[in-house]
């Protein structure tokens, strides 16, 4: 079975703060995890995956499998990143399995 | 624009009463998917496809039905609509095994009263 927690329901920084959303999963094989954002009553979008390693929106998160953990981290918040934020694994079935996502509120 | 489009964008139902939410996609994709999103609880796959003409449950299937009618269309059909179903309901399609991740449609707002 595949599991995503995000242990943080809701999360407030300043701007320009540091920002770390947490994501922990369980799987037993080589999962492929991703990070999905939603704007205030839109659509899902894809914000970065872990195999391309790459930043976006200023956003990078690193795969650590010692931790079982793929957090996403911003060094300085802007207020246009406050959304919800998905954490996502994809195991062998190649089915996505969501977390319960993270309430970002990035305050002026 | 190529994407994944979703009709109808809201309904409210009455209890016991029947619809289908319609998805299609654009971008030649072999799977799709349906899911529901309720507060605190994330996004939970109802049913999936694989690829045309497959169709399997995932993890919240009771209540729901489906047709992939062609490789661009996938609907969700609710026999008899109870509150519990009241939900976003979002389609998603998939290329390459879901390797670059999944594309999603603007979801449904359903209400049952």
């Amino acid at each position: 079975a595949q599991r995503v927690t995000q242990p943080e329901k809701l999360l407030s920084v300043f701007k320009g703060a540091p920002v770390e959303l947490k994501c922990n999963y369980s799987y037993s094989g080589s999962p492929e995890l991703f990070w999905y954002v939603q704007y205030s009553r839109q659509r899902l979008q894809l914000l970065l995956r872990h195999i391309s390693r790459e930043s976006i929106k200023g956003f990078t998160a690193d795969l650590n499998k010692g931790e079982t953990s793929f957090h996403l981290k911003k060094p300085f918040a802007q207020e246009e990143d406050s959304a919800m934020y998905y954490c996502a694994l994809s195991g062998s079935a190649r089915q996505l399995t969501f977390g319960s996502g993270t309430q970002l509120t990035v305050l002026p | 624009n190529a994407g994944v489009t979703q009709t109808p964008k809201f309904q409210v139902l009455k209890t016991g009463q029947s619809m289908t939410l319609q998805c299609a996609q654009d971008m030649n994709h072999n799977s799709m998917y349906w899911y529901r999103q309720d507060p605190g609880m994330g996004l939970r796959l109802i049913y999936y496809s694989a690829s045309e003409g497959t169709t399997d449950k995932g993890e919240v299937p009771n209540g729901y039905n489906v047709s992939r009618l062609n490789k661009r269309e996938f609907s969700l059909r609710l026999e008899s609509a109870a509150p519990s179903q009241t939900s976003v309901y979002f389609c998603a399609s998939s290329g390459y095994g879901g390797a670059y991740g999944y594309t999603f449609g603007s979801g449904t707002r359903l209400t049952v009263v």
